[in-house]
């Protein structure tokens, strides 16, 4: 099992450019999710998803895009890169039952954006 | 809207000492509450989870109680050690989303 995996793990943008951050997980687990973390901010939720072809948002959605077209991925994409998404991104994975949702999270991608 | 805050922001205490690190939510309507340790640079390793109808849970060293009525959870570390060193991290779970508290950013000196 290689739990949640994230690529890349760093990335350098200019303003304006778009990207995608991948995240894969293999525990068949129906519950993915995006946070952001910054500092003086904790982590906050960004998009969310129950199940492939279900999507919906989070806390600070302003800027990502999200699908979920399969249960193991769920990439997010940055549409028009700006400064004030600069930050460590971190994506989770937690079972359907509501009883064990212990979430699992990825190494995150640390992303500049210039 | 649910709101996690951690008390205190850091803590520093001399190696053996036995600790309790603070969580308090808003909102009591829970799934469950879970504590996260994240090392420098790292992503975030869960160590305990307590479900909503729980009042502790223990792993080793570790005991997370909860009182969901008054919104509140502590961590007790017993006899820390440097490796003990990391930031804490609780939250509380609501349909599959985590709502998470700033942290407590602990050292532990040998």
């Amino acid at each position: 099992n290689a739990g949640v995996t994230q690529t890349p793990k760093f990335q350098v943008l200019k303003t304006g450019q778009s990207m995608t951050l991948q995240c894969a997980q293999d525990m068949n687990h129906e519950y993915m999710s995006w946070y952001r973390q910054d500092p003086g901010m904790g982590l906050r939720l960004i998009h969310y998803s129950v199940g492939a072809g279900i999507t919906d948002q989070g806390e600070v959605p302003n800027g990502y895009n999200v699908s979920r077209s399969t249960t193991e991925d769920f990439p997010l994409r940055l549409l028009s890169a700006a400064p004030s998404q600069t930050s460590v991104y971190f994506c989770a994975s937690s079972p359907r039952d509501r009883r064990q949702e212990t979430q699992y999270f990825g190494p995150g991608t640390r992303l500049l954006v210039l | 809207k649910q709101e996690v805050t951690q008390i205190p922001a850091a803590l520093s205490v001399p190696e053996g000492e036995n600790l309790v690190l603070n969580c308090s939510f808003t909102d009591s309507a829970i799934y469950n509450l879970q504590w996260f340790r994240q090392d420098p640079g790292k992503g975030l390793t869960s160590l305990l989870l307590i479900q909503s109808s729980q009042r502790e849970q223990t792993s080793g060293r570790l005991n997370a109680s909860l009182d969901k009525s008054s919104g509140r959870s502590t961590l007790y570390i017993a006899a820390s050690q440097p490796g003990d060193s990391a930031t804490y991290l609780c939250a509380v779970s609501q349909g599959g989303k985590l709502i998470f508290g700033q942290g407590t950013e602990l050292s532990v000196k040998p």
